[in-house]
């Protein structure tokens, strides 16, 4: 079964506003987490690790204040896209390490967001 | 972060074996060699993950020569099904040891598989 669960696996909101994703550990204590963003035929680009309390760890290019991740326990992390635009438009995917040093990630199944 | 290479696309034929190569020159000594499968509107799974020489498992096999910097993920016996994008990564993802580094996704390979 799934051990990662992320949470909506769609969403369309209004330029301006802001949305909440959330990516589930569902079996393992994940002290980092991964967050991901794809867009139509490209490859997936990592954005941010997310550290289990602390700050997380933001790739060149990605706005933190944008992209606002809480990771407040061991099995959440959440991804917000604050005051989004179209251009935010895109299939943002988590991942977990799971277990030892060469353990593979295991993925959640994307979040579709569609800003209009 | 070791960078990969891949085709950008291939196509096959039901039934037959389907060989995909990655490079991957500045590979370093403690990464690992890990493909994932990605379908359209859905995250990345787990193929297969290596260091050296062959491993197999229930649906794919990976041949790593010595030298490493190369790899090669082989599908027997591909279906329509197995039509998706196959990404090589090279690292070690788990970066709770205090070691090991970020994985980085290069463009994948799509593959095409037709009747």
């Amino acid at each position: 079964g799934a051990v990662v669960s992320q949470h909506p696996s769609w969403v369309i909101c209004k330029s301006g506003t802001s949305v909440k994703i959330e990516c589930r550990s569902l079996d393992f204590q994940a002290t980092t987490m991964f967050w991901y963003r794809q867009f139509p035929k490209q490859s997936l680009m990592l954005m941010a690790t997310s550290n289990e309390g602390s700050k997380a760890t933001y790739e060149q290019g990605v706005e933190k204040d944008k992209f606002l991740i809480n990771h407040a326990s061991l099995t959440l992390s959440t991804l917000t896209v604050t005051s989004a635009h179209p251009e935010d438009s895109s299939f943002y995917i988590c991942s977990v390490p799971l277990g030892s040093y060469n353990s593979p990630l295991h993925f959640g199944n994307g979040t579709r967001l569609t800003v209009t | 972060l070791a960078k990969t290479t891949q085709p950008i696309s291939m196509d096959s034929y039901e039934g037959q074996e389907v060989n995909i190569t990655c490079s991957h020159n500045n590979i370093a000594t403690n990464d690992y060699i890990t493909w994932y499968q990605q379908f359209p509107s859905q995250g990345p799974r787990f193929i297969i993950q290596g260091y050296k020489t062959k491993v197999t498992n229930e649906v794919a096999s990976l041949f790593i020569p010595a030298d490493r910097k190369s790899s090669t993920l082989s599908l027997p016996r591909v279906s329509l099904s197995d039509t998706a994008v196959y990404y090589c990564l090279v690292g070690a993802p788990n970066i709770l040891t205090g070691g090991g580094n970020k994985l980085t996704f290069g463009t994948g390979t799509q593959l095409k598989v037709e009747l």
